[in-house]
C-alpha cells in the first residue's frame, strides 16, 4: 500500500530565510502522481501542484520549487525567500494508477514564519 | 460562491446522536469524497463516489454512511457520534480524468462531546 512520510512535523524560519518541506513516499506501482497542498490557519486546502511519474523535470513557480526524485522517492518542496503568508500546514499526497482514487496524505508540516 | 460548500461548518453534539454532514458542488464534477483529519494524522479517505450509482469505502469507513443524492450532492452520517469521531471533515471533489487534482471545501468540524 502506498506511504507518505513527512518527517518535519513542524519547522519555524525567521522571514526572508529559505525553508524546504521533506516528502518521502513508498509505492509498489510504476505510474503515481504526487501532490502538494497548503492549509492555511483559516482552515481551507489549497491545491499548490501535481507531478506523475514519469517527470522528474524539477518546477518553479514563483517562491516555489518542487524536487522530484525518484532515486530516493522523495518530492520534497522549497520556498525562497518566506514571508509570513507563508506560514500554514503543508500535506503530501500521493495517488497510485491502479487506485488513483484513494490518495494517500502525509501527516503535514506545519510552517511558521516569524517576522 | 465556494465552488465546494459544506454544512455546517461548526457542530457540536452528543455521544449516540445520528450526525448528517453535507456537501454540494456546482465544479460539475463526477467524483465526490469525504476525508477526516486529524492532528498528526494528516486526512484519511472515508468514502468516496464515482458518480451517483457508484460508491466506495475508503481507508476508515466504519461508523460511518454515505449517501450520493445528484452529482453535485454527497452527504456523510454518522449513524451513533461517539467522541473519536471528533474531528475536521473534508468533502472534496474531482474530475473524472485520472490523476486530476482534488478540490475541497473549507471543512466541518465536529465536536462529540
Amino acid at each position: 500500500a502506498q506511504k507518505v512520510t513527512q518527517a518535519q512535523t513542524e519547522i519555524s524560519v525567521v522571514e526572508k530565510e529559505d525553508v524546504t518541506l521533506d516528502c518521502v513516499y513508498e509505492t509498489r506501482d510504476t505510474t503515481y502522481y504526487l501532490f502538494w497542498y497548503k492549509q492555511p490557519p483559516s482552515g481551507e486546502l489549497v491545491f499548490l501542484i501535481r507531478r506523475n511519474s514519469f517527470d522528474e523535470q524539477n518546477e518553479i513557480s514563483g517562491r516555489y520549487s518542487w524536487n522530484f526524485q525518484k532515486s530516493t522517492s522523495s518530492f520534497n518542496f522549497t520556498i525562497t525567500a518566506s514571508q509570513v503568508v507563508d506560514s500554514a500546514v503543508y500535506f503530501c499526497a500521493l495517488s497510485e494508477a491502479y487506485n488513483n482514487n484513494d490518495m494517500r496524505f502525509g501527516a503535514g508540516t506545519r510552517l511558521t514564519v516569524k517576522p | 460562491d465556494a465552488d465546494v460548500t459544506q454544512t455546517p461548518r461548526n457542530r457540536i453534539t452528543k455521544t449516540g446522536k445520528r450526525i448528517m454532514l453535507e456537501c454540494s458542488q456546482t465544479k460539475g464534477h463526477d467524483r465526490m469524497y469525504w476525508y477526516r483529519q486529524d492532528p498528526g494524522l494528516g486526512l484519511r479517505l472515508i468514502y468516496y463516489s464515482f458518480d451517483v450509482k457508484d460508491i466506495n469505502k475508503g481507508e476508515i469507513s466504519d461508523g460511518y454512511s454515505v449517501s450520493r443524492q445528484a452529482q453535485a450532492k454527497f452527504s456523510l452520517s454518522l449513524e451513533s457520534a461517539i467522541p473519536n469521531q471528533t474531528a475536521l471533515y473534508f468533502c472534496a471533489t474531482s474530475a473524472t480524468e485520472t490523476f486530476e487534482p482534488q478540490h475541497f471545501g473549507d471543512g466541518t468540524r465536529l465536536s462529540i462531546l
